[in-house]
């Protein structure tokens, strides 16, 4: 079964940048993949960063933005703020109605 | 405005079935091109894709939960239903209900989340 990889944890200073990444432990992720992410801080909900790779849903900040680089899915938070700091999930659709969610990437703001 | 919101119970002995409903506002799944997700998290660990539902009926299940699991709609009360048979210890986690977005493979509203113990 086809694994979503995802980094455990980055660290990131306040106003800098980082690059989450978002692979498959076969094979590359493209846009049929329909990459989504979704930011989750403790005790609440999943709230939706990017979707389709590459859009960002309703109201979130233009700091956080989708691409795909080289073979994975990217997430780049770029300002880092200290209310940043929270769990990423990537998600990628894989065909015949299924979606699976990667093991999430921890960020530190610090 | 979009809202969801799961409701079951919060305890639930091994070998028992659960049943979850996710309550909706602001859409139809009778609406052509709506899909909704459960999904679940167990405590301290990621988040785990279960199944789905279209506006047509058709569903899809999580490869690896697929025997254990049935989900459905009721679209005069505007909710969606769960069930999971032959519940274990493991199967503890917060459940969450989500609406797919637009093109339908990325999810853009969410429930708040029901948690369920399995515990004898």
């Amino acid at each position: 079964q086809t694994v979503v990889t995802q980094e455990p944890s980055f660290s990131v200073s306040p106003g800098g940048t980082v690059t989450l990444t978002c692979g498959l432990s076969s094979g590359s992720v493209s846009i049929s993949h329909y990459p989504s992410w979704y930011q989750q801080t403790p005790g609440q909900a999943p709230r939706t960063l990017i979707y389709d790779t590459n859009t960002r849903s309703s109201g979130v900040p233009e700091r956080f933005s989708g691409a795909l680089l080289g073979n994975k899915a990217a997430l780049t938070i770029t300002g880092a703020q200290a209310d940043d700091e929270s769990d990423y999930y990537c998600v990628l659709y894989m065909g015949r109605g299924i979606n699976v969610f990667g093991a999430g990437t921890k960020v530190t703001v610090l | 405005q979009v809202t969801l919101k799961e409701s079951g119970p919060a305890l639930v002995k091994p070998t028992q079935t659960l049943t979850l409903t996710c309550t909706f506002s602001g859409f139809s799944l009778s609406t052509s091109e709506m899909r909704a997700s459960w999904i679940r998290q167990p405590p301290g660990k990621a988040l785990e894709w279960l199944a789905r539902i279209d506006w047509d009926d058709d569903k899809f299940y999580s490869t690896s939960l697929k025997t254990r699991l049935t989900i459905s709609k009721d679209t005069s009360r505007n909710q969606m239903v769960l069930t999971m048979t032959n519940m274990d210890p493991v199967d503890t986690a917060t459940y969450y209900c989500a609406r797919h977005g637009r093109g339908g493979h990325s999810f853009d509203y969410w429930g708040q989340g029901t948690p369920v113990t399995v515990s004898s």
